[in-house]
């Protein structure tokens, strides 16, 4: 069964600085999709940012962006120029490419942003 | 709908009582998801419904827990029995295919309180 762990419980960061928050997964699979998710105090999963395991390419979208290191089965997400907006709990997530369905997901970071 | 609708907001209930939960895909969304999250807690599957049949329905707990899903639509989630440990909050989510590549809508979650 695949686990992701998310080593870091809380992270704080000063407004318009740059932070990153770890991600490790365990697979034997070779083609998944990882993910970030964001959670605000309205509970609501929003998705920033998602990776397809076969790209090399880090995705990026806006401030966000990942580093991928497939070997080291590695997904941290960097979020640059950070602000008051982005404070919140993050949870990464994995999918397989088939078969099992269901997101599987790390215990979660809860990001503080001081002003 | 234009989100995922999730019923109630918040429920309170006596040990012992069943209760039901509720939760109203967007239209046309094929694959539906439940989820549980505990306090402090990253998102533990509970069933996936592909349609209104359930091919994965390995992340309930007990069978105290059941899921039904009518007309490829709504789905309710009951719990019989409560127990002080299903307090948490019940987590929707659903998606226009089962494969990859469609992102998932969350729904704001029900937040189950066993006094």
């Amino acid at each position: 069964a695949q686990t992701v762990t998310q080593s870091q419980p809380e992270m704080s960061v000063q407004e318009a600085e740059t932070v990153t928050l770890s991600c490790t997964y365990d697979t034997s699979e070779s083609d998944y999709y990882l993910f970030w998710y964001k959670q605000p105090p309205s509970r609501q999963m929003i998705l920033v940012i998602r990776q397809e395991a076969y790209k090399q390419q880090n995705a990026t979208e806006n401030r966000f962006s990942v580093n991928f290191q497939k070997a080291a089965k590695s997904f941290s997400l960097k979020i640059s120029d950070s602000q008051l907006g982005d404070a919140a709990m993050y949870f990464c997530a994995y999918r397989s490419a088939g078969g099992a369905q269901k997101l599987v997901f790390g215990q979660g970071t809860r990001l503080t942003i001081n002003p | 709908g234009a989100g995922v609708s999730q019923s109630p907001s918040n429920k309170v209930t006596e040990k012992g009582k069943d209760v039901e939960l509720r939760c109203d895909p967007i239209s046309g969304h094929t694959a539906l998801y439940w989820y549980r999250q505990s306090l402090g807690q990253g998102l533990e599957f509970l069933i996936y419904f592909q349609g209104n049949s359930a091919p994965d329905k390995s992340g309930l707990p007990s069978d105290r827990f059941s899921a039904e899903r009518t007309g490829g639509s709504v789905s309710t989630l009951t719990i019989q029995r409560t127990q002080q440990e299903d307090s948490a909050v019940y987590l929707c989510a659903s998606s226009r295919n089962n494969g990859p590549n469609y992102g998932y809508t969350f729904g704001s979650g029900t937040r189950l309180t066993v006094v």
